[in-house]
């Protein structure tokens, strides 16, 4: 399978833990976005990378989350200290520069916070 | 400002009868926009997608959109459903940087046998 990959599928944890999530994007993308979908609403931007440059963050990307892209391939999004209100799917997506405008998108990490 | 209306949370059609999503957007810039289909447990798929060119735009499965935009608007319609077009349909539109996506909150079509 050559498309977006996320890891884990799904992700259960107790309120104050962290938790991580990794993305595969499509092998030539250098565009990785993070997105996050709430029941019953489309997805929201969080971050994107440009290569291993984060270069846009969103408001909803608080001080809890932080998102890597070391070597410009996979990437994590790690989420410290999970509330309840941090239940939620949360999607990966990857581009290319040059056809920027269309996103590719992974099947999501599930995560239930207790 | 960038942000998409779908003005139907969901749509029940008959198998065989045309399929009618409603989109309106709204973007300070030319926009793009797309149509994306999920499917449950399923990424998020690309159905077709505006960027500036015909302004009808034929994508998968037999799904097809008109950029409107006198009316802001994007619609999506299909001549006859399928069963297997039950799904979450989300209209998004992104400005030219193409940086963000700006997602509706979804049209949740269901296909009557």
């Amino acid at each position: 399978d050559t498309g977006v990959s996320q890891d884990p599928r799904h992700k259960i944890t107790k309120r104050g833990q962290n938790v991580t999530f990794r993305c595969d994007p499509i092998s030539e993308h250098n565009r990785l976005y993070w997105y996050r979908q709430t029941l019953g609403q489309g997805p929201e931007f969080l971050t994107y990378f440009q290569n291993e440059a984060q270069l846009e963050k969103s408001r909803l990307l608080s001080d809890r989350f932080s998102a890597e892209r070391p070597k410009g391939s996979f990437s994590t999004l790690e989420i410290q200290r999970t509330e309840q209100g941090d239940s939620a799917m949360y999607l990966c997506a990857s581009s290319f520069l040059l056809a920027k405008n269309i996103q590719y998108f992974g099947a999501g990490t599930r995560l239930s916070v207790l | 400002a960038q942000s998409v209306t779908q003005l139907d949370s969901h749509v029940s059609v008959s198998e065989g009868t045309p399929v009618l999503l409603r989109c309106n957007y709204s973007s300070s810039y030319s926009p793009s926009l797309f149509w994306y289909v999920q499917h449950p447990n399923k990424g998020l798929q690309l159905l077709l997608k505006y960027t500036s060119a015909a302004t009808l735009v034929k994508g998968i499965n037999g799904f097809e959109a008109e950029f409107k935009k006198s009316e802001t608007s994007f619609h999506l319609t299909k001549p006859s459903a399928h069963m297997s077009d039950a799904a979450e349909y989300f209209c998004v539109v992104s400005v030219l940087t193409g940086n963000q996506f700006y997602f509706g909150t979804g049209t949740s079509l269901t296909v009557i046998p």
